[in-house]
């Protein structure tokens, strides 16, 4: 499974647009990326996944380049319940799915 | 709503006890669940894989004799923790994804173990 990299910590404002961007400069052609919110003493919860160019769901978009090295996660008007951990995840669609392999994570804080 | 439950939310064990978590997948059937173990501030790590019917797969370095897992139905993975100590404090975590929808994958909520 790829590697990815992620900003250890962000920091925002409410109302603003957040941006976390992933390296995963290994990533296979059959690979998907997916990310996950977790909040303190909870298990981690989908936000979206895809494959390449863009995507975008009730929640938040995902910019994935033509190289797919990298994605972005844009989270759209952050507000405080937004803070929490974001995992991006790089897996082989479908069978691999739940044996996911989880980085670091980025710690985003949303200040008022 | 949720479609993975685990149970208990959290428990408070004496060393040398064994303790048993559950998880069960609400609205499906899996024949694959998945069991993570997170220590605090720390990203999440596979235990192992829980097969229906079958015995489980672990990671490296995960004692198979000390988190004994059992999937003796579809919807319903356990994880024992035997003769805990209190190095295995952590927060458990299980995963099951649903047959029909491969894009992603459930959690449950997490089971906070606390050996004393």
């Amino acid at each position: 499974l790829a590697k990815t990299t992620q900003p250890i910590s962000m920091d925002s404002y409410e109302g603003q647009e957040v941006n976390i961007t992933c390296s995963h400069n290994n990533i296979a052609t059959n690979d998907y990326i997916t990310w996950y919110q977790q909040f303190p003493s909870q298990g981690p919860r989908f936000i979206i996944q895809g494959y390449k160019t863009k995507v975008t769901n009730e929640v938040a978009s995902l910019f994935i380049p033509a190289d797919r090295k990298s994605s972005t996660l844009s989270l759209p008007r952050v507000s405080l319940s937004d803070t929490a951990v974001y995992y991006c995840l790089v897996a082989p669609y479908g069978g691999s799915q739940g044996n996911l392999i989880f980085g670091k994570g980025t710690k985003l804080s949303v200040k008022p | 709503g949720a479609v993975v439950s685990q149970h208990p939310s959290w428990v408070i064990c004496k060393s040398g006890t064994s303790v048993k978590i559950e998880c069960r997948s609400l609205d499906f059937q899996a024949t694959t669940m998945f069991w993570y173990r997170q220590f605090p501030k720390q990203s999440l790590m596979l235990m192992a894989t829980s097969n229906e019917g079958s015995k489980a797969t672990y990671e490296q370095g995960v004692e198979k004799d000390k988190f004994l897992i059992n999937h003796a139905s579809l919807t319903l993975s356990t994880l024992t923790v035997t003769s805990a100590h209190p190095e295995d404090s952590s927060f458990y975590i299980c995963s099951a994804r649903k047959p029909d929808r491969d894009t992603e994958a459930f959690f449950g909520q997490g089971t906070r173990l606390t050996v004393v």
